[in-house]
């Protein structure tokens, strides 16, 4: 089975600095690695996904993440946060293995401080 | 572009009644999945259907059932209904032939039973 980690249910940046969100997997088969997000009363809208090929992934609305196999992670990071950013970020995974179902972690909400 | 449509987007229940959930993939999808979304939780996994045959299951009470009909739209059909049962549903679409390809979501369906 695979899961997720997010480090921090909250994380509040300031306008113009860096946002990094942080995500774990557990996966015994190579991990599918995606980020989502989530406005208020909105569904979840995929930012970036990793499938194979390079570990760096660049997203929509200038995020982007990294797999990293050797530390099991796959951190959200946007160099200069905007105060449109702030939402709930959900890291998800999924494998060869499991019929495309997502697991999802707990999630992160970024609060932007003006 | 076209997205995922749900319907309705919100319900009102009182227990022990029934409830209809519906989704309309993205033209052309061929793959549906359903995730319940409770109270300031994570997105867990119900069920998903690959060409109209149920494809996996996940943590979906025997009180629920759905189908996947001929025209690719899906139903969520949700019986004694429950306090606990409160949340937003959410219906995702996946394109056909791309195995692990992406999962677009809808709006949701907020269901607050009373």
């Amino acid at each position: 089975a695979q899961s997720v980690t997010q480090l921090g249910s909250h994380v509040s940046v300031s306008e113009g600095a860096l946002v990094l969100l942080r995500c774990n997997y557990s996966s015994s088969v190579p991990p599918y690695l995606f980020w989502y997000v989530q406005y208020p009363n909105q569904g979840l809208q995929l930012l970036l996904k990793y499938t194979t090929g390079a570990t760096l992934v660049k997203g929509i609305n200038g995020f982007e993440a990294e797999f990293k196999k050797s530390e099991t992670s796959f951190h959200l990071t946007k160099p200069s946060a905007h105060m449109s950013d702030a939402a709930e970020y959900f890291c998800a995974v999924t494998t060869l293995f499991g019929n495309e179902k997502l697991t999802f972690g707990t999630g992160t909400r970024l609060t932007i401080i003006p | 572009a076209a997205g995922v449509i749900q319907s309705p987007r919100h319900l009102i229940k009182e227990k022990r009644e029934t409830a209809t959930l519906k989704c309309y993939p993205i033209p052309r999808h061929d793959t549906v999945y359903w995730y319940q979304q409770g109270p300031g939780q994570d997105p867990q996994f119900l069920i998903s259907f690959y060409e109209k045959m149920q494809s996996d299951k996940g943590s979906i009470p025997d009180r629920f059932s759905a189908q996947q009909f001929s025209d690719y739209h899906s139903e969520l059909n949700m019986s004694s209904l429950e306090l606990g049962d409160s949340a937003l549903y959410f219906c995702a679409s996946s394109s056909p032939g791309q195995y692990l390809d992406t999962q677009y979501f809808g709006p949701g369906t907020r269901l607050t039973v009373l």
